[in-house]
């Protein structure tokens, strides 16, 4: 039969606005959330992470939001630019603490 | 620190042949994973290692599949024998604690053909 990849949801943006991505997790438990960001042909890189016991964490250009009563986790982009054309990935711990990964997010940044 | 290294960062084999990863954590970090990228399934954790030794094997797809870390700064993985359906980005990863930031290496981009 034909085989079917992964259908990563994509946020298109034009530079300069901003970007929020979003991700669900499902463990209530989870007490630690990262957001990795990965350029075509490289390996995940850290952009941002956050503990349970913060709902707001600010890096350069990028906000991490943490609503744990819904769970659910956002990433802010400020002035979004071309070099931020990525597959964006959210990870929570699991019962055992290991990284859990979310399927990605595909963001292209338009002219 | 040059990062996590890994080793070869392409390998083309055909199948039934034995692939050797290697990978070089970060100095200092107690803790090694390794991960399977497809466009199929995504990002997969396949084993990871504490203190060199393995703590959880459970994403290894199958026998053919072994990681060893004999020491804290070297790691392999590999497959033997190979088939085609292994072809994905092998990463290797490593942190100070489970629950903290991961640093990815580049990746190994396997074909089996």
């Amino acid at each position: 039969g034909e085989s079917v990849g992964l259908h990563l949801p994509t946020l298109s943006v034009q530079e300069g606005d901003n970007s929020i991505i979003n991700c669900a997790y499902s463990n209530s438990a989870s007490d630690y959330f990262i957001w990795y960001k990965q350029e075509s042909g490289k390996g995940p890189q850290f952009i941002i992470d956050i503990r349970s016991n913060m709902d707001k964490r600010q890096g350069q250009r990028v906000t991490v939001l943490l609503n744990k009563t819904v769970k659910h986790l956002s990433l802010q982009i400020a002035a979004t630019q071309p070099g931020d054309s990525a597959v964006y990935f959210c990870a929570s711990t699991d019962s055992w603490g290991k990284l859990q990964f979310g399927a990605g997010t595909q963001v292209v940044v338009t002219p | 620190d040059a990062g996590v290294i890994q080793s070869p960062r392409h390998e083309v084999t055909e199948m039934g042949q034995e692939v050797t990863l290697r990978c070089k954590p970060i100095s200092g970090h107690d803790y090694l994973f390794w991960y399977r990228q497809t466009m199929m399934r995504g990002l997969e954790l396949l084993i990871y290692f504490n203190n060199n030794v393995p703590i959880d094997d459970s994403g290894m797809p199958e026998d053919r599949f072994s990681a060893k870390m004999p020491n804290a700064s070297f790691s392999t993985l590999k497959i033997q024998p190979s088939e085609p359906r292994d072809s994905a980005v092998y990463f290797c990863a490593s942190s100070l604690t489970a629950d903290y930031e991961q640093y990815f290496g580049p990746g190994t981009r396997l074909t089996v053909t």
